[in-house]
Formats: structure tokens, C-alpha cells, sequence
């Protein structure tokens, strides 16, 4: 079944230890995005994608790094965590048009404590 | 500065009774309209999504619609149940750039009680 997938779902991890949260997509997707989601607030877009080897930084300025080395992985690094990327991050693809075919994951919920 | 505002903030609905969230939009050039369900710590679920030339649209129990002109659209739910108990999100997408940029409401959370 066509879907998308991120790991872990729940993540408590000490300050300044290096993270990478994994999302994959089985729908074939070129463009893939990560956003951020604190309670109660609008996303957020942080990095996205066009294509393999493509990555752009989104409206929110944010610390952490993404790769494209492969069109179904979609990885986010943060080098060293902080208290203060503790928040929801949610992983999303769609097809060229960006029709019908936007798909969240089922997001990382991340504490830095 | 394109923006998208959702109205009410939150909403406490009995079991088995309609509700209607707003969304009001600045988003220009305008490509489509969609609603999104999200559950508590989950990812969004698309509903409904409506281009310019669609002024409704159903799923089921919820129904949105949509006016261009006055950039407004509205998600009605009929027969409330437990499980709609969420929050539901506006999301406007522009054709100005090859990204489709989306922009994103901040949601109306909706408790369905028994």
C-alpha cells in the first residue's frame, strides 16, 4: 500500500545529542517537505525537495539539515540537539502538481530535554 | 502578507449535532482550498480540496465550500460523532511559484461530546 512512513514516533533525547529523523514515501513521490508544529499553532515549512540532490530551506529558519540521496528517503538531521527543538515534525510528499496527491506522515513528536 | 484565519478557535459540540468551521484567506493568485483533519499527535488527512472553479465539495459527513470572491470557505460537519473530535485545518495553496507554496490556518479544534 502506497503510504508514508517516519520513525521514530516519539523521541526524548539530552541536549546536545545528534538526531536524524526518518521519513520514506512509497507513492513515488518528487517532492517531499518537512514541517514543524508547535501546539495549537499553524505548520511550518523548514526544508523541502524537488528531486533527488535537491533540497531548499523553507519559510522557518531552523537548524537542522535534510538529504535527497534517494527519491523514497527524505532524512532530517538535527547535529546537536536543544530544549528549544523540542515540537512536532511532520514529513509530507506529492506529485509535480500537487494535486490530490499531498500526503502527510504521521509526524515525530521530539522532547530535547 | 498572504494569511489564512480559522474561526472559532476551539468548538464543544454534542454527539449527533451539525457544526460549521470558517476560513478566511489573503492568499493570492489562488490555486485550490483544502481541508485537512488532524488528530491529536498524528499527521494531517486530507478531507476535501476545491479549485477556484468548485464551490462545493463532500466527503462523506463533511461538506466544504468555497467563495472566490469573497475568499471565504467553510467546513460543515453533519451528525457529529466521538471520532471528529480533532483538530481541522485550512489550507490554501498559490499557483505563483513552481513550489505551490501552501499556506496553512492554525486550525479549529472540534470536541464532539457524548
Amino acid at each position: 500500500e502506497a503510504d508514508i512512513y517516519q520513525t521514530p514516533r516519539y523521541l526524548v533525547i539530552g541536549t546536545g545529542k545528534k538526531i536524524t529523523l526518518e521519513c520514506s514515501q512509497t507513492m513515488g513521490h518528487d517532492k517531499m517537505y518537512w514541517y514543524q508544529q508547535d501546539p495549537g499553532m499553524e505548520l511550518h515549512l523548514i526544508h523541502y525537495s524537488y528531486g533527488v540532490n535537491s533540497t531548499e530551506k523553507g519559510d522557518l529558519s531552523s537548524e537542522s539539515t535534510v538529504s535527497r540521496i534517494r527519491t523514497e528517503h527524505f532524512p532530517l538531521t538535527l547535529e546537536s540537539a536543544r530544549p528549544s527543538h523540542t515540537s512536532q515534525y511532520l514529513c509530507a510528499s506529492s506529485d509535480l502538481n500537487e494535486g490530490y496527491g499531498y500526503t502527510f506522515g504521521s509526524g515525530t513528536r521530539l522532547t530535547v530535554v | 502578507k498572504n494569511q489564512v484565519e480559522q474561526s472559532p478557535q476551539s468548538l464543544i459540540i454534542l454527539e449527533g449535532k451539525n457544526c460549521t468551521l470558517q476560513c478566511n484567506y489573503t492568499v493570492s493568485p489562488f490555486s485550490n482550498l483544502r481541508w485537512y483533519k488532524q488528530d491529536t499527535g498524528r499527521g494531517p488527512v486530507s478531507l476535501t480540496i476545491m479549485t477556484f472553479s468548485e464551490n462545493t465539495k463532500s466527503n462523506g459527513r463533511y461538506t466544504a465550500t468555497l467563495d472566490a470572491d469573497t475568499k471565504q470557505s467553510s467546513l460543515h460537519i453533519t451528525a457529529s460523532q466521538l471520532s471528529d473530535s480533532a483538530s481541522y485545518i485550512c489550507v490554501v495553496s498559490d499557483r505563483g511559484s513552481t513550489l505551490g507554496r501552501l499556506y496553512f490556518g492554525r486550525g479549529t479544534q472540534l470536541t464532539v461530546w457524548p
